[in-house]
């Protein structure tokens, strides 16, 4: 399975942008690029997905770097329920992965 | 409104005792799935269900049992055998089990060992 780092921690102040890191050196060209995040004890909701290009949605934009080994999750205006951890997964679409495989993720902080 | 339900919120289990986890689904979705998640950590899967009547084990599934009789409920039992069952139980499902479908998940299922 390819796998995917991410830094343990990020804070950002509220109303300003957060840029979350992924980096995934050995994806394969079959990879889609998932991301959701889990509000405490709350149950994990997706948050965007993508494979080659950029992608913005409602939630956040994702950032795909040219050679696929990394990806940026940017939250344009980050407030107070942004405050979450934040997991980057790959899923294989041409080997049915139906799992979700969580790393341990990015705690965001916000402060307010 | 559409969505996934688990029951209860907090379920004590005695030492030696069985317990069952309610998931229900009203979203129309073929594809179920069970994990659990220990603090700190990631989620981890149990087993999924890609269609009635049919189930697979996941990473961990020692210690737990199944069924998918209806398309709407996945629940999950705890058995005796599972000897650290203390965590948060998730269920999530999908419109199907492709790579590319996103999962939803119900609001969780905390379970403490008395």
């Amino acid at each position: 399975d390819a796998k995917t780092t991410q830094p343990n921690s990020m804070e950002s102040n509220e109303e300003e942008p957060v840029h979350l890191p992924c980096n995934h050196s050995t994806i394969s060209g079959t990879d889609y690029i998932h991301w959701y995040r889990q509000l405490p004890s709350q149950g994990p909701e997706y948050v965007i997905h993508g494979l080659t290009s950029n992608v913005n949605n409602r939630m956040a934009s994702l950032a795909i770097a040219e050679d696929r080994k990394s990806s940026t999750l940017i939250l344009h205006r980050a407030t107070l329920r942004d405050a979450a951890v934040y997991y980057c997964i790959l899923r294989d679409w041409e080997h049915e992965d139906y799992k979700l495989s969580f790393g341990a993720g990015t705690t965001v902080t916000v402060r307010a | 409104d559409g969505g996934i339900t688990q029951s209860p919120k907090y379920l004590f289990r005695k030492e030696g005792q069985n317990v069952t986890l309610s998931c229900e689904q009203n979203l129309n979705h073929d594809a179920m799935y069970w994990y659990r998640q220990d603090p700190g950590q990631g989620l981890r899967l149990i087993y999924y269900s890609q269609i009635v009547n049919d189930f697979q084990k996941g990473d961990i599934a020692e210690g737990y049992s199944v069924s998918r009789e209806k398309k709407e409920s996945f629940p999950l039992t705890v058995t005796s055998a599972q000897k650290n069952p203390t965590a948060f139980y998730l269920c999530a499902s999908s419109i199907g089990g492709g790579a590319g479908e996103t999962q939803y998940f119900g609001p969780g299922t905390r379970l403490l060992v008395l």
